[in-house]
């Protein structure tokens, strides 16, 4: 069946505008997450969603950054104000509900910030 | 918090030979998973092996094993008769069961280049 896709796969903005990051789960996966893959930071956790659950937004390095998910499903990565150390990879991936425990990621959305 | 450490950043192979990839993490948890995945240049990561603290068993996919030491807060990853389709980035992850959101931590990742 279908992966995880993720839009645009890449996306240039000038510093300061707001850029908008989409991310399609499996079909009947409830949980969702996004990551950040950067140079010097590696791989970092943002924002967790689980079915109807309030999200964990622990990750999520200042309030520039947002996400939501609609119906259960697509989930929206904002970014205000984008600054240059927001350059990086955002990795989306989704899961069945915890017990399976195995994450498909999507092939990521490479943001560079001039 | 729990750290994972990979100490090796970029290592090579030759084809047909065996490669262990080093990782170790630190955390007070007892219920956990650890993982291996793989990051070639397509940027999709995929999930080479899974083990889970309780199992005492290494466990083993194919070609792909791993080293578990508990004690030591080890997780090595051997690959086997390693292929030209094995160069990628290796991240190794940590993941706290039970309630929460079980987001993933990684370490920095390991290169691995398998030569012809």
């Amino acid at each position: 069946g279908a992966g995880v896709s993720q839009s645009p796969s890449n996306k240039v903005t000038e510093k300061g505008k707001d850029v908008e990051l989409r991310c399609d789960p499996i079909s009947g996966h409830t949980a969702l997450y996004w990551y950040r893959q950067s140079l010097g930071q590696g791989l970092e956790f943002l924002i967790y969603f689980q079915g109807n659950s309030a999200p964990d937004k622990s990750g999520l390095p200042s309030d520039r950054f947002s996400a939501e998910r609609t119906g259960g499903s697509v989930s929206t990565l904002t970014i205000q104000r984008t600054q240059q150390e927001d350059s990086a990879v955002y990795l989306c991936a989704s899961s069945l509900p915890p017990g399976t425990y195995e994450q498909y990621f999507g092939p990521g959305t490479r943001l560079t910030v001039t | 918090a729990q750290t994972v450490t990979q100490s090796q950043p970029e290592m090579s192979v030759q084809e047909a030979e065996t490669v262990t990839l080093s990782c170790t993490y630190d955390t007070s948890e007892s219920n956990y998973y650890l993982f291996w995945y793989k990051q070639p240049p397509s940027r999709q990561m995929i999930l080479v092996i899974r083990q889970e603290a309780y199992k005492q068993q290494n466990a083993t996919e194919n070609r792909f094993s791993v080293n578990f030491q508990k004690a030591a807060k080890s997780f090595s990853l051997k690959i086997s008769d390693s292929q030209l389709g094995d160069t990628a980035m290796y991240f190794c992850a940590f993941m706290k069961e039970g309630a929460g959101s079980y987001q993933l931590t990684f370490g920095k990742g390991t290169k691995l280049s398998v030569i012809p």
